[in-house]
């Protein structure tokens, strides 16, 4: 069965500095992998995803993550972060070989990241 | 914003009760899925639906059950209430069944608290 562990409950980081949120899984071969924030009141929001090819991934807001398969991790950075990035981060995975994605995505327990002003 | 609603906000229920929770897909999505997001923990994977039947299953008993409509509308229903289906419960949608590897939409969710 596959899982997702993110290392780090909370994260503090100050106005404009850059941002590194862990996430390691485990799976037999290369799952898909995504990254979602989650706002008090909003659902969940697609960050950026990797299924395969190029390991540096680019996503929305200005978020980067990197996928290192001899570390098995998948890690979200932001150069300078932003009042309005304090929120809840969830890294998830998937199974490339269900069909249909019926077996949904396995989510991580999340890292509650606050910004210092 | 990402299309998708669902109702009520909140909810109390007692120990042994049914609960019924809704959600409304964007227009063209034919996916939905449900999630059970407990406090301090990531969403869990309870079913996904594709044109009114269920195609997939999480480690769910089958108290937990649901509907799909032609209308783009949903249904979460738990029959039996335990103190440990308090959380909060999450509907996103999608367009086709290419499952995961399109966007999913995830509505704001209905918090259930089971007293």
């Amino acid at each position: 069965a596959q899982s997702v562990t993110q290392p780090d409950i909370h994260i503090t980081v100050s106005e404009g500095a850059s941002l590194e949120l862990r996430c390691n899984y485990s799976y037999g071969a290369t799952p898909y992998l995504f990254w979602y924030v989650q706002s008090p009141g909003q659902g969940l929001q697609l960050l950026l995803k990797y299924f395969s090819g190029d390991t540096l991934v680019q996503g929305i807001k200005g978020f980067e993550a990197e996928f290192k398969r001899s570390q098995s991790s998948f890690n979200l950075r932001k150069p300078s972060v932003h009042w309005s990035d304090a929120a809840e981060y969830f890294c998830a995975v998937a199974s490339p070989y269900s069909g249909g994605g019926a077996d949904g995505l396995t989510f991580g327990k999340g890292t509650h990241l606050i910004i210092q002003p | 914003e990402t299309g998708v609603t669902q109702s009520p906000t909140h909810l109390i229920k007692t120990r042994g009760q049914q609960v019924t929770l809704r959600c409304s897909s964007q227009s063209g999505h034919n996916t939905v899925s449900w999630y059970q997001q407990a406090l301090g923990q990531g969403p869990q994977f309870i079913f996904q639906y594709y044109r009114e039947e269920e195609n997939g299953r999480g480690n769910f008993p089958p108290r937990f059950s649901g509907l799909q409509f032609p209308n783009y509308s949903s249904e979460l229903n738990v029959n039996a209430l335990e103190l440990d289906d308090s959380a909060l419960y999450l509907c996103a949608s999608s367009p086709g069944l290419a499952g995961v590897q399109e966007t999913q939409y995830f509505g704001p969710g209905t918090r259930l608290l089971v007293l």
